[in-house]
């Protein structure tokens, strides 16, 4: 019920192409959904969020798409550039409490 | 504000010893957090704490896991007696409930040989 299940484990994306990280989710108590990016050496920090009563949100190349009904959200990185790369790690909480992370997804973005 | 701020940024110590690690949350945040990641499973939540109260501690692993909040403004992650299988990066996190964006320090590398 708490868990958050990402896939892929790791993804290689050349300049320019599109990222897509895919998270599930079980607990329909939970009404917060963000997307946070770690570099090395750093901790994580948050990219982009949304709550489930949009189905969409976009922030410049960055988009969270959301299906409540199959309790799955993604993230959607366009034009993806060397610099995206890092881990990502989607997340889920009820009411801001207790924010439950998925396993994380390594992105590689070459030239 | 300078952020969430931990300390230390790196400790290694021998198996058996006691760890403790420290943070000082961001100035008026009121709910803050300690996670550790680890290659194999990825960020784990240990315990978080609301206006200083710990509400949920059931992903400390075992009792010679122990946090405390003190006070608004300084939280303690104590490990005694450390062990190998605790090396780890340890993350405090900090949010202003009903914000959302949760606001993490550069983490504690610990390695316990």
């Amino acid at each position: 019920q708490q868990q958050v299940k990402q896939s892929p484990q790791s993804l290689i994306v050349q300049k320019g192409g599109i990222s897509i990280i895919n998270c599930a989710y079980e607990n329909t108590a939970f009404d917060y959904f963000p997307w946070y990016q770690q570099f090395p050496g750093k901790g994580p920090a948050l990219l982009i969020a949304i709550r489930p009563d949009v189905s969409e949100k976009k922030e410049g190349r960055f988009t969270i798409s959301f299906n409540k009904s199959a309790k799955q959200f993604s993230l959607h990185i366009m034009d993806s550039q060397p610099g995206d790369s890092a881990t990502y790690f989607c997340a889920a909480s009820r009411n801001t409490d207790k924010l439950i992370f998925g396993t994380g997804t390594r992105l590689q973005v070459f030239p | 504000d300078a952020g969430v701020i931990q300390s230390p940024r790196h400790e290694v110590t021998e198996m058996g010893q006691e760890v403790t690690l420290r943070c000082k949350p961001i100035s008026g945040h009121n709910s803050l957090f300690w996670y550790r990641q680890t290659m194999m499973r990825g960020l784990e939540l240990l315990i978080y704490f609301n206006n200083n109260v710990p509400i949920d501690d059931s992903g400390m692993p075992e009792d010679r896991f122990s946090a405390k909040m003190p006070n608004a403004s300084f939280s303690t992650l104590k490990i005694q007696p450390s062990e190998p299988r605790d090396s780890a990066v340890y993350f405090c996190a900090s949010l202003l409930r009903g914000q959302g964006e949760a606001f993490f320090g550069q983490g504690t590398r610990l390695t316990v040989v």
